[in-house]
């Protein structure tokens, strides 16, 4: 298992709340992304990092938003809940170095009613 | 926008046999690399292949790449029961985001 955390793991909450998913990674990786995926079903990158002060979105447009003040750490936030955006969100993080691949955290699981 | 396709969509097959899922791209790319994905889990890295190899085992595992078709296979031998999971390709083209699959859904039946 990799280190990369994701907080909270299941999330049920009311339409309209603002939301904010952690995800940290303890390995010094510069490069961290989001994820959204339905279960079982494509991901579907949401925003990325290349690193401090670095944010992109990715393919799927979406109504959150992300922050890098620091390499350890991806808050992704939804400044109002819809149950549309009822899904799995997924954090990953790559690093230079021999390992040429993604580290996936866990998921937090939402459920917006 | 996507460029891996995974085919099948999902493959059920009995513990013992083989699995074979393929993946195709659109674009050039340094590398394939397959995950895997446990139900409500995270995906894990199991293989990566560069655009000059043609094959790779490790363990059960063999994995395949034909950059002239643009497609990779992923087989599995020898399945058990615990192979049960998602399995995803995703191609990296250089200094942007990995980009993945729709994914095999494999069931392995005991």
């Amino acid at each position: 298992e990799a280190d990369i955390y994701q907080t909270p793991r299941y999330l049920v909450i009311g339409t309209g709340k603002k939301i904010t998913l952690e995800c940290s990674q303890t390995m010094g990786h510069d490069k961290m992304y989001w994820y959204q995926q339905d279960p079982g079903m494509e991901l579907h990158l949401i925003h990325y990092s290349y690193g401090v002060n670095s944010t992109e979105k990715g393919d799927l447009s979406s109504e959150s938003t992300v922050s890098r003040i620091r390499t350890e750490h991806f808050p992704l936030t939804l400044e109002s809940a819809r149950p549309s955006h009822t899904s799995q969100y997924l954090c990953a993080s790559w690093g230079q170095g021999a390992r040429e691949t993604q580290y996936f955290g866990p998921g937090t699981r939402l459920l917006v009613l | 926008s996507q460029q891996g396709e995974e085919d099948p969509q999902a493959l059920s097959i009995q513990e013992g046999e083989n699995a074979t899922m393929n993946c195709s791209y659109k674009t050039s790319i340094n590398n394939l690399q397959w995950y895997r994905q446990n139900s409500g889990r995270g995906l894990v890295h199991l293989i990566l292949i560069r655009s000059n190899e043609r094959e790779k085992h490790s363990g059960r595992l063999r994995v395949t790449l034909d950059t002239s078709k643009k497609s990779s296979s992923l087989l599995i031998t020898a399945s058990r029961a615990a192979d049960t999971a998602s399995y995803f390709c995703a191609t990296d083209a250089g200094n942007t985001p990995l980009v993945f699959g729709k994914g095999t859904r494999l069931s392995v039946i005991a």
